[in-house]
């Protein structure tokens, strides 16, 4: 079956750029979306279709996604932006998500 | 604007049945969209359980198909899972969430606020 890998945790300085990614065979062929999910709360969409923001998530929010990877960008990272990313991606009628990293602002 | 909303016992004994109720506001469910159920076990991750489609069809984790069962009643504009034979490993908190069309994207754009469900004796 299909599997998404991504780094159990990912540091950035406020201000910074956070770069978050998801890895998968051949996984350009496929639609990347992200989520963020902060304590206590639901997944919220972030990013869909690889690289597109719903109404709502800032702009500092981007994603690409190439070969075997696609990656989740967040530009001038705020203390808010601090939460669990998972990746998502869909092949041969089944959903999969990774199993998510850990976004630390310090 | 769409609502989802997660409704069912939070408390289910080992070996009997799940069952899992959500209901949809803002859109009848029989117009389009797949619609599924996602669980969180307590720390860890996001496992998708399965979808339906508007029109009936289903697809289930293979991890979980044996025991998983979807369905959509239109006339309650509500779709419902139910999960058989569940042990301590089921106990999660369980989504339901709306998904675009595969051809564009399959993500889930709207989610519920997620019903905590305990399998104890």
């Amino acid at each position: 079956s299909y599997e998404l890998t991504q780094p159990p945790s990912v540091s950035v300085s406020p201000g910074q750029t956070a770069s978050i990614s998801c890895s998968g065979d051949n996984l350009e062929d496929k639609y990347a979306s992200w989520y963020r999910q902060k304590p206590g709360q639901s997944p919220v969409l972030v990013i869909y279709q690889d690289n597109m923001r719903p109404s709502g998530i800032p702009e500092r929010f981007s994603g690409s996604n190439s070969g075997n990877t696609a990656t989740l960008t967040i530009s001038g990272t705020q203390a808010m932006d601090e939460a669990d990313y998972y990746c998502q991606a869909w092949d041969s009628s089944l959903w999969v998500f990774g199993g998510g990293t850990k976004l630390t602002v310090l | 604007q769409v609502q989802l909303q997660e409704s069912g016992p939070g408390l289910v004994k080992p070996s009997e049945t799940l069952s899992l109720t959500c209901a949809v506001s803002g859109y009848f469910i029989n117009n389009s969209y797949y619609w599924g159920w996602i669980r969180q076990p307590p720390g860890e991750g996001l496992e998708w359980i399965g979808s339906i489609y508007h029109s009936g069809s289903t697809y289930y984790n293979p991890s979980l198909k044996s025991r998983v069962t979807i369905s959509v009643d239109t006339s309650e504009n509500q779709f419902s899972l139910k999960l058989s034979s569940v042990t301590a490993a089921d106990t999660a908190v369980y989504y339901c969430a709306r998904i675009h069309e595969v051809g564009f994207g399959a993500y889930m754009d709207v989610w519920g606020k997620g019903t905590t469900v305990t399998v104890s004796s």
